[in-house]
């Protein structure tokens, strides 16, 4: 059975920089195929893509955001770590990490975290 | 990037009812779409991929179509769980967007 739960900070500050652990069980990331990525949701907002990272260390992340993210793994642990520079009030939001079924599909989720960016 | 446009943003329905909702693509992306379902306070949850298939465990009162630029999601006979937020994403080019959600409310 494969879950994800994300963990960190639920308060940080303008300026500063969010670290959220994805720690998963069920699947390997060390696995041909497999991927976790990271997605968000501002309240009452639609989800928004963040970042993707591949079995084979292969990391994808959205051009609006790419200067301010860092997504790294620990396949010894099972986690995904996504780092988020330069917090703002405007990236409050749930985040939420996923595995990646086949063809960039996200068939299982985490529970979300919400981090909110206030001074 | 490709911009992922659904429609309506919100359906007002009663349990029973056929709900139709559209998804639309800035550019041809094939079939490489799915759909979710979000229920308030919860994760989204994956329905259909590949624009038609459906996900393990979704009831067949859900079903996808379309290709190229426009999809469309379908709930055959609306049951009370699914009052929810539906969700288009593309899957074949980053970034992976999604739509901006169809809210699917009691009328």
């Amino acid at each position: 059975q494969i879950t994800l739960k994300e963990s960190g900070p639920t308060l940080v500050k303008p300026t500063q920089t969010l670290t959220l652990t994805c720690t998963f069980s069920g699947f390997s990331l060390t696995t041909n195929g497999v991927g976790v990525a990271w997605i968000r949701q501002s309240p009452g907002e639609a989800l928004e893509w963040l970042a993707i990272i591949f079995w084979d260390d292969d990391t994808r992340y959205n051009p609006s955001l790419k200067s301010r993210l860092t997504v790294t793994k620990d396949t010894s642990k099972n986690q995904v770590v996504l780092t988020v520079t330069n917090m703002d009030p405007v990236d409050t939001a749930t985040y939420y990490c996923a595995h990646r079924q086949d063809w960039n599909y996200f068939d299982y989720w985490g529970q979300g975290t919400l981090v909110t960016a206030s001074s | 990037d490709i911009l992922m446009t659904q429609s309506p943003s919100s359906v007002s329905a009663s349990v029973g009812d056929r709900v139709t909702i559209t998804c639309r693509a800035s550019q041809d992306i094939g079939g490489w779409l799915a759909w979710y379902q979000q229920i308030p306070g919860k994760a989204p949850k994956l329905l259909i991929h590949g624009a038609s298939t459906l996900q393990g465990g979704v009831p067949s009162r859900f079903s996808g179509s379309g290709s190229g630029t426009d999809f469309t999601l379908t709930i055959s006979s609306l049951q009370p769980e699914d009052f929810a937020t539906y969700y288009c994403q593309l899957a074949n080019n980053l970034p992976f967007t999604f739509g901006g959600g169809t809210k699917v409310e009691v009328k």
